[in-house]
């Protein structure tokens, strides 16, 4: 079946300390995103990426880094600069044109800070 | 950048129907969609509305005003299964990626009551 697996599923990190959350797409879909959310709060929309090579930062993109060498593949680091980390991290992809409103979630990670 | 207002929270009994409205400030806009989350899950695609008027899925129904920058989802015949929040989320607009950006509000709880 297709989907979106993220992993960890959880992770534990001390400060100072960098991360990278994996996703991995088989829907064949060009546009990727990671979104942060916190308990009770929407989801904001950290980095996202339309083609392979190429991303933008969204609204909430300091201490975050993404790369994206495959259509796949859209990994995220959290680094050490970003000053609260702890949080439930998305990822999500959608096809292009009208198929951009319809986006499809992974399962999510959730980051906590020692 | 864009803005969405939801209300945090709305409690019902089971059989009734709900409205959650969503208010919306963008500088452009190709549409309203929305997404259903359960508790540590991830969010999932409920309907869109791109034009003015109401689309009907089942039990749920989303309506647009775009002159209004205005939508709502209507839940009916509420189930136990429906407690969840619920998500509104603007398609606009945004720097060189234009239309593959969406913005999320902040979600309204909602709580089904036997």
């Amino acid at each position: 079946d297709g989907g979106i697996t993220q992993s960890p599923k959880y992770l534990f990190r001390k400060e100072g300390q960098n991360v990278t959350l994996s996703c991995e797409q088989n829907l064949n879909h060009d546009a990727m995103y990671w979104y942060r959310q916190d308990p009770g709060q929407g989801l904001r929309l950290i980095y996202y990426s339309q083609i392979v090579n190429d991303f933008q930062k969204g609204d909430i993109a300091e201490g975050y880094s993404v790369s994206r060498e495959k259509k796949e593949s859209f990994p995220l680091t959290v680094t050490s600069a970003q000053k609260n980390p702890t949080a439930f991290y998305l990822c999500a992809s959608s096809s292009g044109g009208s198929g951009a409103n319809v986006l499809t979630f992974g399962a999510g990670s959730r980051l906590t800070v020692l | 950048g864009q803005s969405l207002e939801q209300p945090s929270e709305v409690t019902a009994v089971e059989g009734a129907i709900v409205q959650i409205n969503c208010t919306y400030q963008t500088s452009g806009f190709y549409g309203l969609s929305w997404y259903q989350q359960h508790d540590g899950g991830a969010p999932t695609f409920l309907s869109y509305n791109g034009l003015d008027g109401l689309e009907e899925t089942g039990r749920f129904s989303s309506f647009l005003s775009r002159s209004d920058s205005y939508g709502y989802l209507l839940l009916q015949e509420l189930q136990m299964k429906d407690s969840a929040s619920y998500f509104c989320a603007v398609r606009a607009p945004e720097g060189k990626a234009a239309g593959n950006k969406l913005t999320f509000g902040g979600g309204t709880r909602v709580l089904v009551k036997p």
